[in-house]
């Protein structure tokens, strides 16, 4: 089983709102990942977490705040966004921390649409 | 700076022939290379890597090559299949954790 669970698939939201994504695996996996991807644009590295620590923020704006409150829980909260904002926003995981075992799986992504 | 390129947006290829996807890098401190296939609408899938200590790495109908001193890798799908029809995205592994992903290649299989 290799499944990353995201939800919800799409989310409409206003600038002054504030929602949050979730992503979960049971793959037993140590680190998590959010990635960005714009229409015909490669997967953009947001953050890293590995053993439930932060340890990659890709200087990503504030408005975006990650929260990792286990290690098969990932969550991304999002406040005060801007149109551009509106993106695909995909989760992955990969066993651990290492170059071997960094194959990431991905889940299908939440379709943001911020108004 | 784009450090993974794939510099063929798009590649149509008759069913059961070969596809050849194409990838070049710039940055020599990549050690580990991964191709993921993407429908849309759903997240990139892995598909096959190859360690930079390797030249070669099978898997089924799928095959990933590897020229070190030409910074380069490709992807060959054989036979090909319409449901092989997706973009392909390689990507590089900076650091321990950093995947650079290249802006993809759009494949169609035609019947």
């Amino acid at each position: 089983d290799t499944e990353v669970t995201q939800t919800p698939k799409h989310l409409v939201m206003g600038m002054t709102n504030k929602k949050s994504l979730k992503c979960e695996q049971h793959m037993g996996h140590r680190a998590m990942y959010w990635y960005k991807q714009k229409a015909k644009k490669p997967p953009e590295l947001m953050f890293v977490y590995s053993y439930e620590k932060l340890s990659i923020n890709e200087s990503v704006p504030s408005r975006f705040s990650p929260e990792c409150p286990n290690s098969s829980l990932l969550n991304l909260h999002l406040h005060a966004l801007q149109p551009e904002d509106s993106a695909l926003y995909l989760c992955a995981s990969s066993q651990d921390y290492g170059r071997d075992k960094n194959i990431q799986y991905f889940g299908a992504g939440t379709r943001l649409s911020v108004l | 700076d784009q450090q993974v390129k794939q510099n063929s947006p798009s590649l149509s290829v008759q069913e059961g022939r070969i596809s050849i996807l194409n990838c070049d890098y710039t940055n020599s401190m990549f050690d580990y290379f991964l191709w993921y296939k993407k429908y849309p609408a759903e997240g990139p899938t892995f598909l096959i890597s190859i360690s930079s200590i390797k030249d070669k790495n099978e898997d089924g109908r799928f095959t990933v090559f590897l020229n070190k001193s030409a910074k380069h890798l490709s992807l060959h799908i054989v036979p090909s299949q319409p449901g092989d029809s997706a973009v392909y995205f390689c990507a590089g592994i900076q650091g321990a954790q950093k995947l650079v992903f290249g802006q993809g290649t759009r494949l169609t299989i035609n019947p």
